[in-house]
């Protein structure tokens, strides 16, 4: 079955401080990754994307992600984070060509200054 | 680019009246459209699969006739919740492909979301 795992519901980090974001999926096939960020009452953003290629991805926002096949996993991390990063972050999985994306239940980041 | 914007972005209304819910994709076409559902505090659920000129494909357990969707055009699609209860109050969310980005674009572009209650 078809299913994205993020263990931790809530995260609460220091302005300025690194963040890693855990993501972990179940896949039958070849997985296409996504990480999106969601503000209070706001739709998805795309942070960024995993097709295939370098296993390191960069996105917006400086996010980056790394996929690890054997690991199963597309953790999310961020250097140094900032205030307006709060918000709650979701790992997503689909098919190449597909058009179901499967979400993970969330992560909820807080940034405290 | 690739904006999807939804309307209204909340609404609410009594117990037994039905809800119309617009998503458009603003700058592009659409071929397909997906109507997702999110409860406080979870994940986004499919709930169904919208295709241009025919009819949506629903997620197991979806009821069909309770929220129809229409997707008339490459860049509308409709989500009408009919006879609302309090247990159908979500905030729904669209997303669509970009239909010019061909079979190698699995990226969805979601709108803002609609905030339902229903009293």
């Amino acid at each position: 079955a078809q299913s994205v795992t993020q263990p931790d519901i809530h995260i609460t980090v220091s302005e300025g401080a690194s963040l890693e974001l855990r993501c972990n999926y179940s896949y039958g096939a070849t997985p296409y990754l996504f990480w999106y960020v969601q503000s209070p009452g706001q739709g998805l953003q795309l942070l960024l994307k995993y097709f295939s290629g370098d296993t390191l991805v960069q996105g917006i926002k400086g996010f980056e992600a790394e996929f690890k096949r054997s690991q199963s996993s597309f953790n999310l991390r961020k250097p140094s984070v900032h205030w307006s990063d709060a918000a709650e972050y979701f790992c997503a999985v689909g098919a190449r060509y597909g058009n179901k994306l499967v979400f993970g239940a969330g992560t909820i980041l807080r940034v405290k200054s | 680019g690739a904006v999807v914007s939804q309307h209204p972005s909340w609404v609410i209304c009594k117990s037994g009246t039905s809800v119309k819910i617009e998503c458009r994709s603003l700058d592009f076409q659409a071929t397909t459209m997906f109507w997702y559902r999110q409860f406080p505090k979870q994940s986004l659920m499919l709930m169904a699969t919208s295709n241009e000129g025919s009819k949506a494909t629903y997620e197991q357990g979806v009821e069909k006739d309770k929220f129809l969707i229409n997707h008339a055009s490459l860049t509308l699609s409709t989500l009408t919740v009919t006879s609302a209860h309090p247990e159908d109050s979500s905030f729904y969310i669209c997303s669509a492909r970009d239909q010019a980005g061909g079979l190698n674009s699995d990226e969805q572009f979601f709108g803002p979301g609609t905030r339902l209650t229903v009293l």
